[in-house]
Formats: C-alpha cells, sequence, structure tokens
C-alpha cells in the first residue's frame, strides 16, 4: 500500500534554529514523484520541491534543502536559519503512475518558528 | 497567469441543504483534483476529472457526493444535503496536460465549508 507518514506532529524552535521535518514513504512502484507542500495560517497550499524516484540529488533553494534516500524511503526537509515566516504546517505527499497520480499526503509537521 | 482559483472561499450551510463548490484550473491545465481537508488532518483524495470525464471517484464518498468538470466553465463540487461531518475545507489542483505524468498539482485557496 502507498502510504506517507509524517511522524512530527509539531516542533517548535527559536528563529535562526535549523530544523528538519521527516518524511517516510511506503511504495510498491518503482517510478514515483514525492512532493513538500506549505500550508501556512492563511491556509492555502504552496507547492515547494517535486523529486522524481530516479533522482536522488539532493536539492537546495536559498534557505530550503531537501535530502532524498531511496535506501531508507525518506524525503528529509531542512529549513537553515528559519525564521518567524517558516511558521506554517507542512505537508509530504507521494504519487505515482497508474494511479492517476493522485496525492497521498502525510498528516502534516506544524512548525512554530519563536522570535 | 493567474493560479487556481475556488469560490466561494467560506460557505455556510444548514444541515439538508446543497453546497457547490467552483473551481477554475490554471490557464492550460486541463487536469482538476478535489481533495478534502478534515481539521487538523491532512488532505485526503476525493476525484480526478478532465473536460467532461471523471477519470477515479475512488476517493469520493458513494452517497450525496458528485463532480463535473463541463467542456465550458469550471469544475464543480456538489454535495448534497448536508451534515456536520461534512465541515471541512476543500482544496481542488490542477496540473498541465502535456506533461501529465506525475505533474506537479497547484492548488486554489480553498473553499471552507461549514455545516451548522
Amino acid at each position: 500500500a502507498q502510504k506517507v507518514t509524517q511522524a512530527q506532529t509539531e516542533i517548535s524552535v527559536v528563529e535562526k534554529e535549523d530544523v528538519t521535518l521527516d518524511c517516510v514513504y511506503e511504495t510498491r512502484d518503482t517510478t514515483y514523484y514525492l512532493f513538500w507542500y506549505k500550508q501556512p495560517p492563511s491556509g492555502e497550499l504552496v507547492f515547494l520541491i517535486r523529486r522524481n524516484s530516479f533522482d536522488e540529488q539532493n536539492e537546495i533553494s536559498g534557505r530550503y534543502s531537501w535530502n532524498f534516500q531511496k535506501s531508507t524511503s525518506s524525503f528529509n526537509f531542512t529549513i537553515t536559519a528559519s525564521q518567524v515566516v517558516d511558521s506554517a504546517v507542512y505537508f509530504c505527499a507521494l504519487t505515482w503512475m497508474d494511479s492517476s497520480y493522485k496525492l497521498i499526503f502525510g498528516s502534516g509537521t506544524r512548525l512554530l518558528v519563536r522570535p | 497567469n493567474a493560479g487556481v482559483m475556488q469560490n466561494p472561499r467560506h460557505l455556510v450551510r444548514r444541515r439538508g441543504q446543497e453546497a457547490r463548490l467552483r473551481c477554475s484550473p490554471m490557464k492550460g491545465h486541463s487536469h482538476v483534483y478535489w481533495y478534502r481537508q478534515l481539521p487538523e488532518e491532512g488532505l485526503k483524495f476525493m476525484v480526478y476529472l478532465q473536460k467532461e470525464n471523471i477519470i477515479d471517484e475512488s476517493g469520493m464518498p458513494k452517497e450525496r457526493f458528485s463532480a463535473e468538470f463541463p467542456k465550458e466553465g469550471p469544475s464543480i463540487l456538489r454535495i448534497q444535503q448536508v451534515v456536520r461531518g461534512d465541515s471541512a475545507a476543500y482544496f481542488c489542483a490542477s496540473s498541465h496536460e502535456r506533461t501529465h505524468s506525475g505533474d506537479t498539482q497547484y492548488f486554489g485557496p480553498g473553499t471552507r465549508l461549514t455545516v451548522l
């Protein structure tokens, strides 16, 4: 079965700390896609990154970085030097071939960055 | 380039009434997905549509819920005879036609449905 687990329900850090959000996935398929979305307090969903199963290169975008490891079925997200504006709920999601490409979401991690 | 648009943003209905939620995909996108987010939970897939066709409705409740994506106009998610348990945020997402395989879904702002 396809599944995404975000074991951290809530994380609280002080501004400028680094923080890593964990995501572990399960899938039988060899071709799949992983995503991270941000949901700020205003409620909308903001796309952050998409990663293909055949591309294990890590990615960095400004203060954001992602570590994709197929060996451990993990796709972790690190925010460096966190800021108050990073406070949000972050969702990891999975889709795969022959699934209509519907997204399976984790339960989300609520990140609170305190000044 | 306008993003995915949803309206209304907030909708209040009394038990037994009908709720109609509308979604206009991004320009050039012909794939539409609907998801539901219950309070304090992640999003759950409901239905996937292309123009005039329902492709996958495996996440849709069997009764009272329906969806359409007509040739002209927005996609509509319709909930008949709403109950309190239907209170949730309903999100629409769209993806591009030509690069559909695993393509990124972009989400609208959501419709928050409250059933009194």
